[in-house]
């Protein structure tokens, strides 16, 4: 299947922990990008990259680092998770090359759950 | 700044009526509008999206929408409402260049279908 996956589907942490969140897409994409939706299904863009250079980082804190090992991969990592994480993370992909014409393609999400 | 308003949280409407979700957008140059859907524990999928040209935008699973500059609107609508429609719906401004693929979303609108 030509898709966005991310693993896991769910993350329940404690406080203080560090985890990681893997996202890989098979679309020949060049631009993967990570988006927050909070309790309030509030959507934010977080991070994007294009083939592996970050091009748009938001104000988010620095305890969350991206990174990008290839363009068909972003993965997320999260140091010293506080309760105010806990949400679902989005991860998405668009052709950049192709412009306004390649819409967002998102993954299932990643629901966070830090106690 | 760009910014999506979505003035209905909640909307329930009967099998085969038909249907209107209301998107209102702020952007300061020419939007680049979507409608995504969200049902419960999937990602966002794409309904339809506008760039330019004609203002009325078919998507799929029978939805359109009708961008409206002097309104700054992005109205989106079903003739006959299934079931299956029941979801959230999330109006999205996106930009161009440096920030292409920083979309802008709305709140979100509940759709409840009655049989």
């Amino acid at each position: 299947d030509t898709a966005v996956s991310q693993t896991p589907k769910y993350l329940v942490t404690q406080m203080g922990n560090d985890k990681s969140i893997k996202c890989e897409q098979n679309l020949g994409h060049d631009t993967m990008y990570w988006y927050k939706q909070d309790s309030k299904k509030f959507l934010k863009i977080m991070f994007s990259y294009n083939n592996k250079e970050l091009i748009i980082n938001e104000t988010v804190p620095n305890r969350f680092s991206p990174k990008s090992p290839d363009k068909a991969h972003l993965n997320l990592h999260i140091n010293s998770l506080e309760l105010g994480d806990s949400a679902v993370y989005f991860c998405a992909s668009s052709n950049r090359r192709v412009g306004l014409g390649s819409p967002l393609h998102f993954g299932n999400g990643t629901r966070l759950t830090v106690t | 700044a760009q910014s999506v308003t979505q003035p209905d949280i909640h909307i329930t409407v009967s099998e085969g009526a038909s249907l209107e979700l209301r998107c209102n957008y702020s952007y300061g140059a020419t939007p680049y509008l979507f409608w995504y859907v969200q049902s419960p524990g999937q990602g966002l999928q794409l309904l339809l999206k506008y760039f330019s040209g004609d203002t009325l935008v078919q998507g799929i699973k029978g939805f359109e929408a009708e961008f409206k500059r002097s309104q700054s609107s992005f109205n989106l609508r079903k003739p006959s409402v299934h079931w299956s429609d029941a979801a959230e719906y999330f109006c999205a401004v996106g930009a161009g260049g440096t920030s292409y693929g920083k979309l802008t979303f709305g709140q979100g609108t509940i759709l409840t279908v009655h049989p």
